[in-house]
């Protein structure tokens, strides 16, 4: 029972564009959202979070959005910097319990 | 500084031996996990702990075991019974076992049985 879902598990943009990661969750119950991003033989990062009372968090370059009606968030990374390529995994808690994780997508920025 | 330490980096185990993996912190988190991550799988949960002398069964704990005698370590066994093991292994920490103020993840132990 995969609760926290990553459907593309890779995505591949040029330098300046926008990145779009997708993730989508079934229990209605999750109330607090966070990406972590890791690179190859390192561990994961966190890299922004949002509560389920907001729509919308931004932070420099990174914003998450919100849509509780569709069960569905996604992290904007604009503009795209080579540096930012890695695997971005999302998460998501109930209540303040432990964290559930997708699959991850990988994310390639070209030069 | 404060963080978190997983050793050893790489560890090569023969099958039927059990081997461990060290996580120790000192950030004076109450919360650890054990993560596994394979490839197209993402973060599946081993065991986690939430208090000293007390540890939980997370989604896949078959083959593995725990201990939780000091605040600041949390040591994995992979026991012989563990069919598959060889994995990327990551340890977690947080501060109060709710999970909103975010993980701090150690950098990994590859696992690999030769």
């Amino acid at each position: 029972d995969q609760q926290v879902k990553q459907n593309s598990p890779s995505l591949s943009v040029q330098e300046g564009r926008i990145s779009i990661l997708n993730c989508d969750y079934t229990n209605s119950m999750f109330d607090y959202f966070l990406w972590y991003k890791k690179y190859p033989a390192e561990g994961p990062t966190f890299l922004i979070s949002i509560s389920s009372i907001k729509d919308k968090n931004e932070d420099g370059r990174f914003t998450v959005f919100l849509n509780k009606s569709a069960k569905h968030l996604s992290l904007h990374i604009v503009p795209s910097q080579p540096g930012d390529s890695a695997v971005y995994f999302c998460a998501a808690s109930d209540r303040g319990s432990r964290l559930t994780f997708g699959e991850g997508t990988q994310l390639t920025v070209n030069p | 500084d404060g963080g978190i330490t997983q050793s050893p980096k790489y560890l090569f185990r023969k099958e039927g031996q059990n081997v461990t993996l060290s996580c120790e912190q000192n950030l004076n988190h109450d919360a650890m996990y054990w993560y596994r991550q394979d490839p197209g799988q993402g973060l599946r949960l081993i065991y986690y702990s939430q208090i000293v002398n007390d540890f939980q069964k997370g989604d896949i704990a078959e083959g593995y075991s725990v201990s939780r005698e000091k605040k600041e370590s949390f040591p994995l066994t992979v026991t012989s019974a563990q069919k598959n093991p060889t994995a990327f292994y990551l340890c977690a920490s947080s501060i109060l076992p709710g999970s909103s103020y975010g993980y701090t993840f150690g950098s990994g132990t590859r696992l690999t049985v030769v």
